[in-house]
């Protein structure tokens, strides 16, 4: 268990609704970051949050944005979701910055279905 | 970050070794090559990281020649359990770090 949480597990949602997932990082970690993973492809960068920042971002409309809390967990919020956005969202958490290592730990993922 | 080409797929049966390689022709001096795994509806696992040469742990070794353009996972003696995509990723540490590239990995299967 890698200690990463991650909320709701599955969720059903219409076009052009919003949003919000959830992610508890691993204790100790403060870095939280979030990919989107399409069925039978690898994970894609979201973004990062580190110190309630966005640090990195990945190939994503501003649809997708973020936000970190002071105890470190992290949200994703998505709006006026497209059938595309249908995919399993992974939380990962990891110290910052990594020192020659490339070891995060996975949440078990929130299965968005949009419809 | 550097790209990597990995095989699409593999099988194998139990009791097996089971040999991924990973190309990586445009490695940087300061990229390091990290293996995660992959069970359906699950996160990635760290499995391995190396630079060059070999580092072995309990799950896997990880091979790396020593003009580090490739590099190769060995899963000694593999299960059904061991069925799962494999990733390869190659970037350097600090913040650039932290964002994984993940390719579309190599399924395998492992068979009775």
């Amino acid at each position: 268990d890698a200690g990463v949480t991650q909320s709701p597990t599955h969720l059903i949602k219409t076009r052009g609704q919003q949003v919000t997932l959830r992610c508890s990082p691993k204790s100790g970690h403060d870095t939280v970051s979030w990919y989107q993973q399409a069925l039978g492809q690898g994970p894609q960068f979201i973004f990062q949050y580190y110190e309630e920042e966005e640090r990195q971002r990945g190939n994503f409309p501003d649809r997708f944005s973020g936000h970190q809390f002071p105890n470190y967990s992290s949200e994703l919020n998505v709006n006026a979701l497209l059938l595309g956005d249908s995919a399993l969202y992974l939380c990962a958490s990891s110290l910052w910055p990594l020192q020659g290592t490339y070891e995060q730990y996975f949440g078990p993922g929130t299965r968005l279905t949009v419809t | 970050l550097a790209k990597t080409t990995q095989p699409i797929s593999m099988d194998s049966y139990e009791g097996q070794e089971v040999n991924i390689t990973c190309s990586h022709n445009n490695i940087a001096t300061n990229d390091y090559i990290t293996w995660y795994q992959q069970f359906p509806s699950q996160g990635p696992r760290f499995i391995i990281q190396g630079y060059k040469t070999k580092v072995t742990n309990e799950v896997a070794s990880l091979f790396i020649p020593a003009d580090r353009k490739s590099s190769t996972l060995s899963l000694p003696r593999v299960s059904l359990s061991d069925t799962a995509v494999y990733y390869c990723l190659v970037g350097g540490p600090g913040a650039a770090g932290n964002k994984l590239t993940f390719g579309g990995g190599t399924r395998v299967l492992v068979k009775p």
